[in-house]
């Protein structure tokens, strides 16, 4: 699992209130990164992350922020969250320093949003 | 514009082989990958192929690339009930490893 952990592991919230999930990774990786899993679409970048401080926004950015403060931690914020954020969220790392290296994902985490 | 496309679902029987199939847009994808997806679980990574490779195998796993056609496939030999679950490929055009996901084909294993 490459040391991947996202908290919380499901979540079941109301449209307007903000929601942040957590990626934690325990091995020093670079990049890191935030994909969104709904039927029909595979998995869809959201956001990502090249180093601390260091990020760019996805195929699916809109209604989402992003904030890395430390290695080891990548935050993904749901500033009001809506009906159509209901998914699945996936982490990602890279399994090396180079950004063609191999991704390893999380557990993912099941948010809903009444 | 960037699309992977892949079939939805394959049914197999118990011992034979699977074939999954993919085609791909961005000619410009350094790897290919394969990742494996069962039931309420994470994305596991089964393979993947450097692009100026026509073939590549691993134990019951050979993938395929025709680059001509943009086209990858999952060969999956002596399909088991284990092997039941969701198959996406990937390509990552472009910088950072931004992964291009298909939609992903369910594939169902029966005696």
């Amino acid at each position: 699992d490459a040391g991947i952990t996202q908290s919380p592991r499901h979540k079941v919230t109301e449209t307007g209130t903000p929601v942040t999930l957590r990626c934690h990774q325990t091995e020093n990786h670079r990049y890191m990164y935030w994909y969104r899993q709904d039927p029909g679409h595979g998995l869809r970048l959201i956001h990502y992350s090249y180093g601390v401080k260091d990020t760019d926004k996805g195929e699916v950015s809109d209604g989402y922020s992003v904030s890395r403060s430390k290695t080891e931690d990548f935050l993904l914020t749901l500033e009001s969250a809506t009906s159509s954020q209901t998914s699945v969220y996936f982490c990602a790392i890279n399994s090396g320093r180079s950004s063609t290296d191999t991704q390893y994902f999380g557990p993912g985490t099941r948010l809903t949003v009444l | 514009g960037e699309d992977v496309e892949q079939s939805l679902f394959l049914s197999v029987r118990e011992g034979d082989s699977s074939v999954i199939n993919c085609t791909y847009t961005d000619s410009s994808s350094t790897y290919l990958y394969w990742y494996k997806q069962e039931p309420g679980a994470g994305l596991q990574l089964l393979t993947y192929i450097f692009s100026n490779m026509d073939m590549k195998q691993d134990q019951r796993l050979t993938v395929l690339l025709n680059k001509k056609d943009k086209h990858l496939s999952l060969r999956i030999a002596d399909t088991q009930t284990g092997d039941s679950a969701i198959y996406f490929c990937a390509e990552a055009p472009g910088g950072y490893n931004k992964l291009i996901f298909g939609a992903g084909t369910r594939l169902a294993v029966h005696p």
